[in-house]
Formats: structure tokens, sequence, C-alpha cells
């Protein structure tokens, strides 16, 4: 089954500086990866996706993420981090088939220092 | 467009009540799905319908849990008899095709007592 790995459970940045959470996904075609965000309270966000074409993929409140084959992964980056993006991150996965859901990593929390 | 909507926000009830949790996905999804949040297990898709018929019920936790979807615009989840270690987050999410990602409500946390 496919499955993703956040290797990164806590994360801790300071304000403006770059950021780069990894994920690293199992799977045998090309996958179909999503990020999520989740701010405390709240429901999960998506930030961008990942089905083919174009590695690098652009998404919301400034994010991209890059994919890469040979690795197996599916980074998601920032070049300058606000204290509000201070929130738990989650990579998925989209199982084929059939089936339509969507597997999660466990999370990574980021926290953003003033 | 208001969104999934989840209700309750938070429910608090004694071990062995019946528990119904509500969600109202957004109109034109044709997905929907339950997951559960916990600190231990993280994200776990519960069950999840396509055109309001329970496509994948694997992860149903056991024979108290179960899912209903009786129109486009509603689904309930109710754990009967609830138990403390069914406490969590419970999330609906829908989906327009099933594959461009889901949209989450913001969840029930439920605790059992």
């Amino acid at each position: 089954a496919q499955s993703v790995t956040q290797p990164d459970i806590h994360i801790t940045v300071s304000e403006g500086a770059s950021l780069e959470l990894r994920c690293n996904y199992s799977y045998g075609a090309t996958p179909y990866l999503f990020w999520y965000v989740q701010s405390p309270g709240q429901g999960l966000q998506l930030l961008l996706k990942y089905f083919s074409g174009d590695t690098l993929v652009q998404g919301i409140k400034g994010f991209d993420a890059e994919f890469n084959r040979s690795q197996s992964s599916f980074n998601l980056r920032k070049p300058s981090v606000h204290w509000s993006d201070a929130a738990e991150y989650f990579c998925a996965v989209r199982n084929t088939g059939t089936a339509s859901k969507l597997t999660f990593g466990t999370g990574t929390r980021l926290q953003v220092m003033l | 467009d208001a969104g999934v909507i989840q209700s309750p926000r938070h429910e608090v009830t004694e071990m062995g009540q019946e528990v119904t949790l509500r969600c109202k996905p957004i109109s034109g999804h044709d997905y929907l799905f339950w997951y559960r949040q916990t600190m231990m297990r993280g994200l776990e898709l519960l069950i999840y319908f396509n055109n309001n018929v329970p496509i994948d019920d694997s992860g149903m936790p056991e024979d108290r849990f179960s899912a209903k979807m009786p129109n486009a615009s509603f689904s309930t989840l109710k754990i009967q008899p609830s138990e403390p270690r069914d406490s969590a987050v419970y999330f609906c999410a829908s989906s327009y095709n099933g594959v461009d990602g889901y949209t989450f409500g913001s969840g029930t946390r439920l605790t059992v007592v």
C-alpha cells in the first residue's frame, strides 16, 4: 500500500528564515501527493498537490514543493517563514485503484521563533 | 460557499452513551470521508462514501461505530456505546471527484468520560 513518511516530528525556525519540510513516499508509479496545513483547533487546509508534469508545484500562502522521483520525496518549502505559519503540516498520498482515499503522514509541527 | 460543516464542535459524554456526529458536505461534492485524529494514531480514515453509498468502511474500528449518508447533503457518524478510548477529533471531509484533494470541516472534539 502507498504510504508517506515525515521524518521530522517537530521543527523550529526563526521568522524570516527559509523552511523545508520533508516527505518521503512509498509507491511504485507516479503518486498523487498533497500537502495540508492544520492550525490549532482547525481542520486541514490543502496547500498544494502534485499529479504529474512539472516537478515544482506552487501552492497557497507562499509555499511550494518539489517532486523528486529519484529520492522518492516531495518536500515542502517556503523562502521566508512568517509567525502565522506555525502549525502542523501533513503530507498525504492518494491511493490508486478504486479507492479515492488519502493516506496521511504523521505530521510535522512547525514552531516559529520571533 | 460555507465549506464542510460539522456539528457539534465539542461533545462531552459519559461512557456508554450514544454519540452522533453530523456533517454537511460542500454542495456538488460526490465524495464524503470521515477521519479520526488522535495523538497516538494520527489521522485515520474511518469510512468514505461516493454518491451516498459507503465504499470502504475498513477503517471503522468496531461494530460500535456506524455511519450513514441518507442524502447528498448530510452524513452522520454514530458511536454506541461510547468508550473513553473513542475520545478524539473527528473530521468530515468532502471532495468533488475524489482526486483533487479534500476540503475538511473544522472537526468535532469528542471527549468520553
